[in-house]
């Protein structure tokens, strides 16, 4: 009865290689997103979707793309995959009511290590 | 300029005492929302606490309390009779309604360790 669920939790691959990371929420909320969190631990937006729509996009390169296929799910898919790729990317969820204080939960994390 | 600052890298604290862990932000908006997360070694990002910037009363969940001081825009967490499972990362985070209060934006977070 996971809220916010993510898989792999580990993906260990070589640079230049294509991965995909998957995200489901089954709390029935409207908006979805991605984080990155950096070595240091600095968390940092990247997409946010709202049913199923690109409402944000962090100027994150193009070998980054997001795909939601219903409100219930949005993977990540990332290109050529750099160095500097290397994180945890987080999925979180939440209402869509879009005001101070809707809270957003998180998946447990994609630990991504690029060779 | 850094919308959210955390200036504790990291705390020390015992077991069954308090402790508060610094969060200042930077809005010129009117609306908006203040967070705090905790995350273990485990990973997970675990939400704790919320303010909003027009609640007259601070914060608390079980022995979590938010010390919001409006006019100074800090917003410190407090946590009472630590437990070693309060070790952890602790981060601030602020959205606002000039970004449609879709954007979580963090600090760099204070990491705790609550000794016996």
């Amino acid at each position: 009865d996971t809220a916010v669920s993510q898989t792999p939790k580990y993906l260990v691959t070589q640079m230049g290689n294509d991965k995909s990371i998957k995200c489901e929420q089954n709390l029935g909320h409207d908006t979805m997103y991605w984080y990155k969190q950096d070595s240091k631990k600095f968390l940092k937006i990247m997409f946010s979707y709202n049913n199923k729509e690109l409402i944000i996009n962090e100027t994150v390169p193009n070998r980054f793309s997001p795909k939601s296929p219903d409100k219930a799910h949005l993977n990540l898919h990332i290109n050529s995959l750099e160095l500097g790729d290397s994180a945890v990317y987080f999925c979180a969820s939440s209402q869509g009511q879009d005001t101070a204080q809707e809270t957003q939960y998180f998946g447990p994390g994609t630990r991504l290590l690029v060779l | 300029a850094q919308k959210i600052t955390q200036t504790q890298p990291g705390m020390f604290v015992q077991e069954k005492e308090a402790v508060t862990l610094d969060c200042t932000y930077d809005t010129s908006d009117p609306s908006y929302g203040l967070f705090w997360y905790k995350q273990p070694s485990s990973g997970e990002m675990i939400f704790l606490i919320y303010q909003g910037s027009y609640d007259q009363q601070n914060a608390t969940e079980g022995r979590y309390s938010l010390n919001f001081q409006k006019a100074r825009k800090s917003a410190n967490l407090v946590i009472s009779a630590s437990q070693l499972g309060d070790s952890a990362m602790y981060f601030c985070a602020m959205r606002e309604r000039r970004t449609g209060f879709q954007k979580l934006v963090f600090g760099t977070g204070t990491r705790l360790l609550v000794s016996p």
